[in-house]
């Protein structure tokens, strides 16, 4: 079965830090891998997914990701927070079962950027 | 539709009661999916159409919980005898391709309705 644990339920950066979201993930098959981020009051929006090829993946508003086999993990990351990043993120795994896709999520990581 | 809408946007009910939660997806959007997202935790999938069939109920919680599309084209999703365990957030989530097998069919989700059963 497939799994998704993301470390750390909220994560606080300052404005033009660094921001690392972390994500590891079980799979017994070559997964398919994604960020989703929900701004408040606003639906599950996609950030970026690995699928195959390159193992850093660049997605909207300045994130990206890079996969990693040999440690399970997909972390995110960004190089300088802005104050419109604070949301909360979710990393999500594919299970493919029975001919349809299931997306199958972490419990997610909220961010707070602060002055 | 320009994006998935879902309505209520929020819902409040008493326990016992009925509640049905309705989804509109991005039009021509074969496939649609049901998920339940409980506060602090990440969505779950309970259940998806292609078109108007439904492979999969496996996700749904008890047989208080249906779902369908008869048009293929909105969703309807209910719950009867409502229970306070059942207080969550129910997103819903389209995607296009005929059977959306493709990881490259992103899935594209509505804002979501906030249930509270009291």
């Amino acid at each position: 079965a497939q799994s998704v644990t993301q470390l750390g339920s909220h994560v606080s950066v300052s404005e033009g830090a660094l921001v690392l979201l972390r994500c590891n993930y079980s799979s017994s098959v070559p997964p398919y891998l994604f960020w989703y981020v929900q701004y408040p009051n606003q639906g599950l929006q996609l950030l970026l997914k690995y699928t195959t090829g390159a193992t850093l993946v660049k997605g909207i508003n300045g994130f990206e990701a890079e996969f990693k086999k040999s440690e399970t993990s997909f972390h995110l990351t960004k190089p300088s927070a802005h104050m419109s990043d604070a949301a909360e993120y979710f990393c999500a795994v594919i299970s493919v079962s029975g001919g349809y896709n299931k997306l199958i999520f972490g419990a997610g990581t909220r961010l707070a950027v602060h002055p | 539709g320009a994006g998935v809408s879902q309505s209520p946007r929020y819902k409040v009910t008493k326990r016992g009661q009925d509640v049905t939660l309705r989804c509109d997806p991005i039009s021509s959007h074969a496939t649609l999916y049901w998920y339940q997202q409980a506060l602090g935790q990440g969505p779950e999938f309970l259940t998806y159409f292609n078109y108007e069939a439904q492979p999969d109920k496996s996700g749904l919680p008890s047989d208080r919980f249906s779902a369908e599309r008869p048009e293929g084209s909105i969703s309807t999703l209910t719950i009867q005898r409502t229970e306070q365990r059942d207080s969550a957030m129910y997103r819903c989530a389209s995607s296009s391709g005929t059977s959306g097998r493709s990881p490259l069919y992103e899935q594209y989700f509505g804002p979501g309705t906030r249930l509270t059963v009291t």
